[in-house]
Formats: structure tokens, C-alpha cells, sequence
């Protein structure tokens, strides 16, 4: 347990579907951060928040919307996706930078 | 962020030391080497960080070069919990938040 959970732990959606992965950490960090990992690829940022204002969007496609409604909780809204969009999307939040603590991730299979 | 190289994998039998080498030629003063891993299928773990000193926690030991320019994770009794890959990450360490750059990592079998 790392203090960041991250639900839901498995998501299957179609393409024309709707839904959103939910990030929350219980550690007081001020900052969160969304990342990607496809298979067989290193992990991608994606978004970075600080004190939940947003500070790096890493040319991320807009169907990906992110969203930080305070400094505990991070959500990453889905809509359109493609299938080349599943993969694995992590959550992380650190107070010291460099430190980082990861959630489990959610795995996404875009059908 | 400098660039780190890092041997794609390694082998290791369990009970003994492992070493994991990361080249990072490229580093400059204000920067700092990080190293993370992660298991198949969960998030990355934070090991250790380093500036120039020597570091130890209870999960490894960290050695750097004194030019900096190439540093040594050590695991000092690698157990089969310690298969994952390992990523070796210069950053600097000041100046608000900044995400993480991994590269591809050296993934660590561990032998029984």
C-alpha cells in the first residue's frame, strides 16, 4: 500500500462509450500526476497538477480530460477512445520532487 | 533531464548481490540520480535517490562515481521478490513538480 488508490482496477469501454478513472491519495502531497504505459513501452506523462492547478499537458489528445477538484483527488475523463489507447494508466502523487508514489494503476481496454 | 543507459536485463541467483550498472555521462551539477522499479502489472516503486555521497536504505545501496557520471544500484541479498524492472532516472531535484522520465529499464530475473 503506497497511499494512492486508484479505481477502477479494470476497465473495458467502446469506443463510443463514455467513463472516468478515479485517483486518490490519502498523503497530503500536493502534487499528482497521470501517467501511460502501453505494452512493451516505457511510462509516458501525461498530466502533472500542482497544488491543482494544472502545470504540464504532454501533447496528450483531447479525448483524454483531466481533472484535479483538490489537492487529494485526480480523475482522467475518457470519451472517444481508440484502441490503441488501452493500456495500463497510472496514478501517482509526490510532495518532494523526484519522490514519487505510484497507485496501482487501472487497465483499459479499449474495444 | 539527462539521459540514462541502462543493460536491458540481468540475471541473478537469489541470496546473492545485484549490481545494476546505469551510464548517465551526460549529468550535470544540480542533478540527481533516482531509482525506481516495478513488478509486472503495479506502479512504479521509488528504491533510492542520490546527489554525489554514497546512499543505503533499507532496500539497497546506491554508488556513484565520483565524476558522477555512472552510478550502481546494489541489492544486497536479491530474494525472488525482487524480479522487476528497474529504472535508473536523473532529474533535478528543485523547482516545483516535474514528472518522471523513465527509459526502458533493466529488467532483473532473479534465479531460484
Amino acid at each position: 500500500e503506497t497511499g494512492v488508490t486508484q479505481t477502477p482496477r479494470h476497465l473495458v469501454m467502446g469506443m463510443t462509450n463514455k467513463k472516468s478513472l478515479k485517483c486518490e491519495q490519502h498523503l497530503g502531497h500536493n502534487a499528482m500526476y497521470w501517467y501511460k504505459q502501453s505494452a512493451k513501452k516505457p511510462l509516458e506523462l501525461m498530466f502533472v497538477y500542482n497544488f491543482k492547478e494544472q502545470t504540464e499537458n504532454n501533447s496528450v489528445p483531447s479525448r483524454f480530460s483531466p481533472e484535479c477538484p483538490n489537492s487529494s483527488h485526480l480523475f482522467l475523463h475518457l470519451h472517444t477512445l481508440q484502441p490503441e489507447d488501452s493500456a495500463l494508466y497510472l496514478c501517482a502523487s509526490s510532495q518532494a520532487p523526484g519522490r514519487q508514489f505510484f497507485g496501482p494503476g487501472t487497465r483499459l481496454t479499449v474495444l | 533531464d539527462a539521459k540514462t543507459t541502462q543493460p536491458p536485463s540481468m540475471d541473478c541467483a537469489e541470496g546473492r548481490a545485484a549490481n545494476l550498472p546505469c551510464n548517465h555521462s551526460t549529468i550535470s551539477g544540480n542533478e540527481y540520480v533516482y531509482w525506481y522499479r516495478q513488478i509486472h502489472s503495479q506502479g512504479p516503486q521509488y528504491i533510492i535517490h542520490g546527489l554525489k555521497n554514497n546512499e543505503t536504505n533499507e532496500m539497497a545501496s546506491l554508488i556513484i562515481t565520483e565524476d558522477r557520471k555512472s552510478s550502481t544500484l546494489i541489492l544486497p541479498h536479491a530474494t525472488l521478490r525482487d524480479t522487476a524492472v528497474y529504472y535508473c532516472i536523473v532529474r533535478a531535484r528543485g523547482g516545483g513538480a516535474d514528472g518522471l522520465t523513465f527509459g526502458k529499464g533493466t529488467h532483473l530475473i532473479i534465479q531460484p
